[in-house]
């Protein structure tokens, strides 16, 4: 299984319909983030969060939001959705007081989102 | 926002060619990473480096931190086909800034 699962995986939607997608991780790390890939974009920070209650504004945010239910649990929402929200969303984490690299994110495989 | 030019955007390659990519940047960082995104994955990490002129190898790959904080390559010798994907460079500004990502470069290796 993977450490970092998001679902769904696929999804198609209409325009004005609100959109949840979810996060979880079985890694124990404390930071969590939602990025956004566009082609020839490269990754995007959407919203980030370095424990339960502590939410921060990534780089794009706008339409966006998250909630951070658990340690291992991040979701981001669409409330409206629109076309150009049309992208494929990472989670990721990372482990400040852990072992791996300071700076290396672990993420899951990615929620293609379309919105007609 | 802050942007590191990474290029080239893409590359067409013959099998056991040695590749060659970078990033730039107009701000000092104080980390650089390379990722690797494989088709319908998420990115790994590949290498990391922490100190100006710092090199580190990872088997055919080579990283370098640039001696002015500012830019950072990374060579891949000998492409296979498992090479394909998008590398990623990404600058980090102290200990706990996020990562500020460059747009990739697309790699494909023809056998």
């Amino acid at each position: 299984d993977a450490d970092v699962t998001q679902t769904p995986r696929n999804r198609i939607t209409k325009t004005g319909k609100r959109i949840m997608l979810e996060c979880s991780q079985t890694k124990g790390h404390d930071r969590m983030y939602w990025y956004r890939q566009d082609p020839g974009l490269g990754l995007r920070l959407i919203y980030y969060s370095f424990d339960v209650k502590d939410i921060n504004k990534g780089e794009i945010s706008d339409g966006y939001s998250v909630s951070r239910q658990a340690q291992a649990k991040f979701s981001l929402s669409l409330e409206s959705a629109i076309p150009n929200q049309t992208a494929l969303y990472f989670c990721a984490t990372s482990d400040f007081h852990g072992t791996s690299f300071p700076g290396e994110l672990f993420f899951g495989e990615g929620s293609r989102l379309t919105v007609l | 926002g802050q942007q590191l030019n990474q290029s080239p955007q893409s590359m067409f390659i013959q099998e056991g060619e040695d590749v060659s990519m970078n990033c730039t940047s107009s701000s000092i960082f104080n980390t650089w990473l390379w990722y690797k995104q494989d088709p319908g994955e998420g990115p790994v990490l590949l290498i990391a480096l922490y100190k100006a002129g710092e090199l580190t190898s990872n088997g055919r790959l080579t990283a370098q931190f640039g001696i002015t904080r500012k830019d950072s390559f990374l060579n891949i010798s000998a492409s296979i086909p498992s090479d394909v994907g998008i590398y990623f460079c990404a600058g980090q500004k102290g200990s706990q800034g996020n990562l500020i990502f460059g747009k990739g470069t697309k790699l494909s290796v023809k056998p």
